[in-house]
């Protein structure tokens, strides 16, 4: 089955500066990649994401980017803003006629004011 | 649309009892999930379901843990009996297909056995 490794477990930046999550897959069917942000005791929330037809994916500060052949993806925050404090998710899956979805272990950003 | 609706919010009870967790999927969703988190393990998958039908049971820790959706707007995880390290919380998700991919965690029940 599917394993996503994510790295690192813990970042913290200073306000202002870009903050970089990297994650790897071992599926190569996985063809779906979706980035949750966790603040806490609230539900994950999907921020982006982004399918395996595409390489890169931008939404105002936030961007996603794949590659299919090194089998990994990541996330790039930048001018990173306190808010921006939580923890992160990537995931994977299969989006066919079944698919579940797998997910890293979590990266727990921090951005210094 | 109000999004995964999960119950309770919160559970504390006594080990050896009973629990039920249920959770209302995004009305249309034709998948439904659910996920346990801890801080040592992450985000689990336990099960899902596609069209009712449960299509991956392979995360279910042990027989205690059981999982029925009897229709399409509906679904429970139970736990019987509990036990202290059961203590988790529980995430129920959603997701479409075509258009509709994302997938929707509601609320989450956060359950605590003593």
């Amino acid at each position: 089955g599917e394993n996503v490794e994510q790295h690192p477990s813990t970042l913290s930046v200073q306000e202002g500066d870009s903050a970089v999550i990297k994650c790897t897959y071992s599926d190569s069917a996985s063809n779906y990649f979706p980035w949750y942000k966790q603040e806490l005791g609230k539900r994950p929330q999907l921020i982006i994401d982004i399918r395996s037809n595409v390489g890169e994916k931008k939404d105002q500060r936030i961007a996603v980017t794949l590659n299919k052949t090194a089998k990994h993806f990541s996330l790039h925050i930048t001018e990173t803003q306190p808010e921006d404090s939580a923890v992160y998710f990537c995931a994977a899956s299969f989006i066919g006629s079944q698919g579940n979805l797998i997910f890293g272990k979590g990266t727990k950003l921090s951005v210094k004011p | 649309d109000a999004g995964v609706i999960q119950s309770p919010r919160h559970e504390v009870t006594e080990m050896g009892q009973e629990v039920t967790l249920r959770c209302k999927p995004i009305s249309g969703h034709d998948y439904l999930f659910w996920y346990r988190q801890t801080m040592m393990r992450g985000l689990e998958l336990l099960i899902y379901f596609n069209n009712n039908v449960p299509i991956d049971d392979s995360g279910m820790p042990e027989d205690r843990f059981s999982a029925k959706m009897p229709n399409a707007s509906f679904s429970t995880l139970k736990i019987q009996p509990s036990e202290p390290r059961d203590s988790a919380v529980y995430f129920c998700a959603s997701r479409g297909t075509g258009r509709r991919i994302g997938y929707t965690f509601g609320s989450g029940t956060r359950l605590t056995v003593v």
